[in-house]
């Protein structure tokens, strides 16, 4: 079945620690996307990327690292700097990164600080 | 810039009835989509439903349709029948040519058996 896997579910950070949050899909979508979610709001782009080798920051990519060596992967790294992590964080993926086009979502990864 | 206006946090419905989420939006933009997203208490998004704004016609998937209105710039979704498994957070977005979506702040449905 074709879908998007985010890994792990929950995620524990102690201060100072940095973490990678890991984004697979195998729908064959050129574009990718980070979005992180805090209670009651909706949700905010933190990274995308149309395309492998390429990627641009959202809303509120301070703090946070992406990369994109391989089209079907697009892991997220919340660094040191980011203060505040502890949110649930959305990975999504549509054919080619236009806003027309429908996202299809991961089941998400839970970021907690110790 | 892109604004979407979810204004009402919380609705609940009695299973079997219809219940409306409301939505409006703000865009500069002449060609644009709009999006309703669930997410279930398992918190994955889940599209329901997507209206081009250049159709009239609006979008229905089963006994989810949505009212468009476009001079108005509203855009509500109706869910028909009401099921214990519809209850989630429903999400409006909006998206152009740019390269993302812009979301609302989510509407709560709780279903009363």
């Amino acid at each position: 079945d074709g879908g998007i896997t985010q890994s792990p579910k929950y995620l524990f950070r102690k201060e100072g620690q940095n973490v990678t949050l890991s984004c697979e899909q195998n729908l064959n979508h050129d574009a990718m996307y980070w979005y992180r979610q805090d209670p009651g709001q909706g949700l905010r782009l933190i990274y995308y990327s149309q395309i492998v080798n390429d990627f641009q920051k959202g809303d509120i990519a301070e703090g946070y690292s992406v990369s994109r060596e391989k089209k079907e992967s697009f892991p997220l790294t919340v660094t040191s700097a980011q203060k505040n992590p502890t949110a649930f964080y959305l990975c999504a993926s549509s054919i080619g990164g236009h806003g027309q086009e429908t996202q299809y979502f991961g089941p998400g990864t839970r970021l907690l600080v110790l | 810039a892109q604004t979407v206006t979810q204004s009402q946090p919380e609705m609940s419905v009695q299973e079997a009835e219809t219940v409306t989420l409301s939505c409006t939006y703000d865009t500069s933009e002449s060609d644009y989509y709009l999006f309703w997203y669930k997410q279930p208490p398992s918190r994955q998004m889940i599209l329901v439903i997507r209206q081009e704004a250049y159709k009239q016609q609006n979008a229905t998937e089963n006994r989810f349709s949505v009212n468009f209105q476009k001079a108005a710039k509203s855009f509500s979704l109706k869910i028909s029948d009401s099921q214990l498994g519809d209850a989630a957070m429903y999400f409006c977005a909006i998206g152009d040519s740019n390269y993302q979506l812009i979301w609302g702040a989510g509407t709560k449905l709780i279903i009363k058996p």
